[in-house]
Formats: C-alpha cells, sequence, structure tokens
C-alpha cells in the first residue's frame, strides 16, 4: 500500500524558513518514473503546484516561488523535503506531498497525503 | 507558465442530473506522442484532492464510470453522466504536459 504523509511546524514566523517532510512507504524512489510534488492550498482558495523531484534526481520549481524553493530526496529515508526561506503571510495553507509513478499505467498524481496545515503569523 | 481556466466555478447540480465542467489551456496541451497531458482531480470537503481523470480520458481505478474526460488540445470537458450527492466537492483540471504544473481555479458543484 502506498502512503505519504506530511510534517511541519504548525506555526512559524515570518520570514523564517520552513521546512516540510513528505515521508512515504509502498514505493521507491529508485524506480524509474516515479515523481513526487509538493503542492499547497491556502485557506478557501486553489490549488496550486510547488515544485517537484524525480527519481533521477532532477528538480522543478514554481516560476513565482523559485527563488524561496528547495526541493530533495532522501532515498534511503523514504523522504522528500520542501523548504520555503523567508516565509510570509501568502504562505499560510495546507501543503501537500503527492506521487506519480510514470512505470505504472495511471499516469497521473495517484497518491496524495492528508496534508498538513502551516500559518505564518507573528 | 500554461494558464489553465475552468468554467463554472460554481455548479449546483440537482441528483440525477448530468453535468458538465469545462477546462481550457493558453497552450495545447497534446505532446507529439499524441497524449493530452490533462489531469482532472475532485477534492471533497476536508479532504485531499483524488485523481480522477488521466491523460485527459483515463479514468483512474476506482473512480466510478459515471465520470467521463474528454477534449484534445486546450479544451476539455469532464462530464458526470448522473450526479449523485457524495460528487459534491471543488473539481479542478491540472496540465501536465510542461513544468510547472499548474491547475485551474477549482469548480465548485453542489447539490441543489
Amino acid at each position: 500500500q502506498v502512503t505519504l504523509k506530511e510534517s511541519g511546524p504548525a506555526l512559524v514566523k515570518p520570514t523564517q524558513t520552513l521546512k516540510l517532510t513528505c515521508t512515504f512507504s509502498g514505493f521507491s524512489f529508485t524506480t524509474p518514473g516515479v515523481r513526487v510534488t509538493w503542492i499547497r492550498q491556502p485557506p478557501g482558495k486553489a490549488l496550486e503546484w510547488l515544485a517537484r523531484i524525480d527519481w533521477n534526481g532532477d528538480r522543478f520549481y514554481s516560476t513565482s516561488l523559485k527563488t524561496r524553493l528547495t526541493i530533495s530526496k532522501d532515498t534511503s529515508e523514504n523522504r522528500v523535503v520542501l523548504t520555503i526561506t523567508n516565509v510570509g503571510p501568502d504562505d499560510t495553507g495546507t501543503y501537500f506531498c503527492a506521487r506519480m509513478d510514470g512505470s505504472t499505467v495511471v499516469y497521473g498524481l495517484d497518491v496524495w497525503g492528508q496534508g498538513t496545515t502551516v500559518i505564518v503569523s507573528s | 507558465d500554461i494558464v489553465m481556466t475552468q468554467s463554472p466555478l460554481s455548479l449546483p447540480v440537482t441528483p440525477g442530473e448530468p453535468a458538465s465542467i469545462s477546462c481550457r489551456s493558453s497552450q495545447s496541451l497534446l505532446h507529439s506522442i499524441g497524449k493530452n497531458y490533462l489531469d482532472w482531480f475532485l477534492q471533497k470537503p476536508g479532504q485531499p484532492p483524488q485523481l480522477l481523470i488521466y491523460l485527459g480520458s483515463h479514468r483512474a481505478p476506482g473512480v466510478p464510470d459515471r465520470f467521463s474526460g474528454s477534449g484534445s488540445g486546450t479544451d476539455f470537458t469532464l462530464k458526470i453522466s448522473r450526479v449523485e450527492a457524495e460528487d459534491v466537492g471543488i473539481y479542478y483540471c491540472m496540465q501536465a504536459l510542461q513544468v510547472p504544473h499548474t491547475f485551474g481555479q477549482g469548480t465548485k458543484l453542489e447539490i441543489k
């Protein structure tokens, strides 16, 4: 069974760096075609794609946020980490990680974590 | 970035009636291999999004066959043949052709 779970601080202060962790099981990041994506959702607003890391280490970022985002993976620990620097109130929201396994028939983000909620406030 | 535009943004539907959501992209999502990189998700209240349709028209495992996706290039449609109460939530399209991937604004389906 494939699962993903997000974790991170519930409250961060403006200008701080936010570190979010996606811990997964049921699949391996060494499998060609595996990708993990971070997506966020401000309260009452639409989904926003943030970043993606692929099995081969390729990384991709949101155009508007790329100077503040870093995505990395720890294959041995089955984790993907997203850091956001210099956070502000607009970074408040729920953060999801999701998986796509391009080696399977289902070519899409077929498994999501439950999300972790972050509030940016002093 | 590719801009995704959904309509309508609000969709009240009577149970048993059909429903349709449109999604348009600012660039063609048709890849040279003949596949459209357009996905549909449903986010039920208090839940993470779930994949409904991938590559424009392929239902994800476990998705009822009353859901169907169609379209090509820049115009796509999600149809529900007969809406049920459990279909309430916000529907999003997402283009997966180019990074960064981008979502539509969402369409909120509610039961009349």
